[in-house]
């Protein structure tokens, strides 16, 4: 067990919904990632957030978005879902920035 | 730009034998991180072994070691002893800097089998 909780771990939806992914860092854990693993795409880099400020955006799309609150979780929100959304998505926390990143557990989400 | 590859698809070991899964990075940052994480068939994405840029000496972690040739650019995982249980996917990172952040960027993996 890393420490990092992920809720939900499984999510159908339908395409065009909207979803929101929550993430618990580790106890201390400033660092919050966010990664999508898809099987075209490999893991991927979305965002990163450090005490509750943006610090760096990768391959993150539009219709995606983050945030992390003054209690550090995080939460990701994926609007206008489309089937190629389907993946799972992981988030990583990390005490600072360039520490080891320690991942949850992952939520698999499925859009039909 | 920071790439990581990871040749083997898949390997196959025998139980309590060794072996060596292969990683190249290319970077031109002096200073960088190399992980592996394992993820199991069950998803989760677990941390295995670290090893800075400026380490000495080679990574352990238990059964885990990393031999780190820093000349050739490559970070190779050696499990020994293998058990049924390490059958996974395994993955190798490197800790990209970018602007204030550090990003990991994986290579595409490597699906281990240990057979009894």
């Amino acid at each position: 067990d890393s420490g990092v909780t992920q809720t939900p771990k499984h999510l159908i939806t339908a395409t065009g919904q909207r979803v929101t992914l929550r993430c618990s860092p580790r106890s201390g854990d400033l660092s919050v990632y966010w990664y999508q693993q898809s099987l075209d795409q490999g893991l991927q880099f979305l965002i990163h957030y450090y005490n509750g400020e943006e610090r760096a955006k990768g391959n993150i799309l539009e219709r995606f978005s983050a945030q992390q609150f003054p209690d550090l979780h995080s939460e990701l929100n994926l609007s206008s879902l489309e089937l190629g959304d389907s993946a799972l998505y992981f988030c990583a926390s990390s005490a600072v920035p360039d520490g080891t990143q320690y991942f949850g557990p992952g939520t698999r989400l499925l859009v039909l | 730009a920071q790439k990581i590859t990871q040749t083997q698809p898949g390997m196959f070991v025998q139980e309590k034998e060794a072996v060596t899964l292969d990683c190249t990075y290319d970077t031109s940052d002096p200073s960088y991180g190399l992980f592996w994480y394992k993820q199991p068939s069950s998803g989760e994405m677990i941390f295995l072994i670290y090893q800075g840029s400026y380490d000495q000496q080679n990574a352990t972690e238990g059964r885990y070691s990393l031999n780190f040739q820093k000349a050739r650019k490559s970070a190779n995982l050696v499990i020994s002893a293998s058990q049924l249980g390490d059958s996974a996917m395994y993955f190798c990172a490197m800790r990209k800097a970018q602007g204030g952040s550090e990003k990991l960027v994986f290579g595409k993996g490597t699906k281990l089998t240990v057979n009894p």
